[in-house]
Parts: C-alpha cells; sequence; structure tokens
C-alpha cells in the first residue's frame, strides 16, 4: 500500500521568511497530491493540489512541486503571515485512487 | 464547512460502553470516510464507503463498525471503547476530483 512521509514535523520560522515542507510516498502509480492545513482547533481544509501531469502550481504566496521520478512533492510558502501558522499534511492516495493516506503532519509556526 | 456535520462534537464515555458516532453531508457525493487524528500520527483511515451497499476497511478497522444508512449518512460505532481510541474523529466526504471535505470533527475521551 502507499505509505507517505513528511518532513519536518515541527517548523518555526521568523515571519516574512519561507518555508518549506517536504513528503515522499512510496506508490509510483499515485497521481494526486493534496496539501491540507488545519488550524487549531479547526478541521483540515485543502489549501493546494497537484496532479502527476504537472511540476509546480502556484497560488499566491503557495506553490507545490513534484518531482515524479524522486517521488516527492513539497510545499513552499513564501512571505509568511502569522496566520500561516498552523499543522499541513500532505496525501497520496493508494492503487486504485479509493481513499487516501496522509502524512503525519507538520506543525509550522511563523514568528512575528 | 457546513455542509459536513458531524454529532456529537465531544463526547466523555466510559471502558467497555458502545457509542455511536454519526455523520451527515449536503454535498452529494457518494464517497465518505472516517478517520483518527492522533498528536503526530496524521490521520489515519479507519472505513470508508463508496455507496450504501459498499464498505471498505481502512488502515485501523479493528475495534470499530460502520454503517452507510443512506448516501447522506455514515456513522462509526465503537462495540466495547477502551482508553486507547480516545482521539479526534474526523468524517469526510470526496468529490470527483479527489477533494476531501471534513467535518468539524468528534473529540472521543474513554476513562
Amino acid at each position: 500500500g502507499e505509505n507517505v512521509e513528511q518532513h519536518p514535523s515541527t517548523l518555526s520560522v521568523q515571519e516574512g521568511d519561507s518555508a518549506v515542507i517536504k513528503c515522499t510516498y512510496s506508490d509510483s502509480a499515485s497521481n494526486y497530491f493534496p496539501w491540507y492545513k488545519q488550524e487549531l482547533g479547526k478541521r483540515p481544509q485543502l489549501i493546494i493540489d497537484i496532479r502527476s501531469n504537472v511540476g509546480e502550481k502556484k497560488d499566491q504566496r503557495i506553490a507545490v512541486t513534484l518531482n515524479k521520478t524522486a517521488k516527492h512533492f513539497s510545499l513552499h510558502i513564501t512571505e509568511t503571515q502569522p496566520e500561516d501558522s498552523a499543522v499541513y499534511f500532505c496525501a497520496a492516495p493508494p492503487p486504485g485512487n479509493n481513499d487516501m493516506r496522509f502524512g503525519a503532519g507538520t506543525r509550522l509556526t511563523v514568528k512575528p | 464547512d457546513a455542509d459536513v456535520t458531524q454529532t456529537p462534537r465531544n463526547r466523555i464515555t466510559k471502558t467497555g460502553k458502545r457509542i455511536m458516532l454519526e455523520c451527515s453531508q449536503t454535498k452529494g457525493h457518494d464517497r465518505m470516510y472516517w478517520y483518527r487524528q492522533d498528536p503526530g500520527l496524521g490521520l489515519r483511515l479507519i472505513y470508508y464507503s463508496f455507496d450504501v451497499k459498499d464498505i471498505n476497511k481502512g488502515e485501523i478497522s479493528d475495534g470499530y463498525s460502520v454503517s452507510r444508512q443512506a448516501q447522506a449518512k455514515f456513522s462509526l460505532s465503537l462495540e466495547s471503547a477502551i482508553p486507547n481510541q480516545t482521539a479526534l474523529y474526523f468524517c469526510a466526504t470526496r468529490d470527483n476530483n479527489y477533494e476531501q471535505y471534513f467535518g468539524p470533527g468528534t473529540r472521543l475521551t474513554v476513562t
């Protein structure tokens, strides 16, 4: 089955700096890679996703890059703000794409 | 996202008790999921369902059962609760583009 590993588990940056979170996956057939943000006490919500036919996708200050050969994908947040502080989860579907396997999460803290 | 709701939001129960967590959705999605969240372990899949007649085990189904009463309703049961089932439980739906929509979560404590 699919195995998703996420690093780092915690990340602390100064406001305005960039943050990068990386995930690796095991199943080369996986073709959809979302990132979810979970604020304290709230539900996870999709912030960006990428499909295997593209290498990079941007949405304002966030971007996701995908390296299918190396089986890893990364979340990049530029010009971080205190409201970016949250837990971020990557995910990938196992064979058949019927469910989703999540990474263990990265707790990002942006210091003002 | 009020389209996916869960009841109760918080529950404290004793070891050995049966408990049911309920999930309802108004998104019209066929696929529904139950996850458990523990600190440092992310979201782990318990069960998922494609429609009323289709139920599938996830990574950690032992000690849990589910019922898909209708397209809009998917319930999770703990037949005999134990303390290590203390966790935050999320229900979710999935659209045809793979995006998942989570409910607000149920915080369950088993004493």
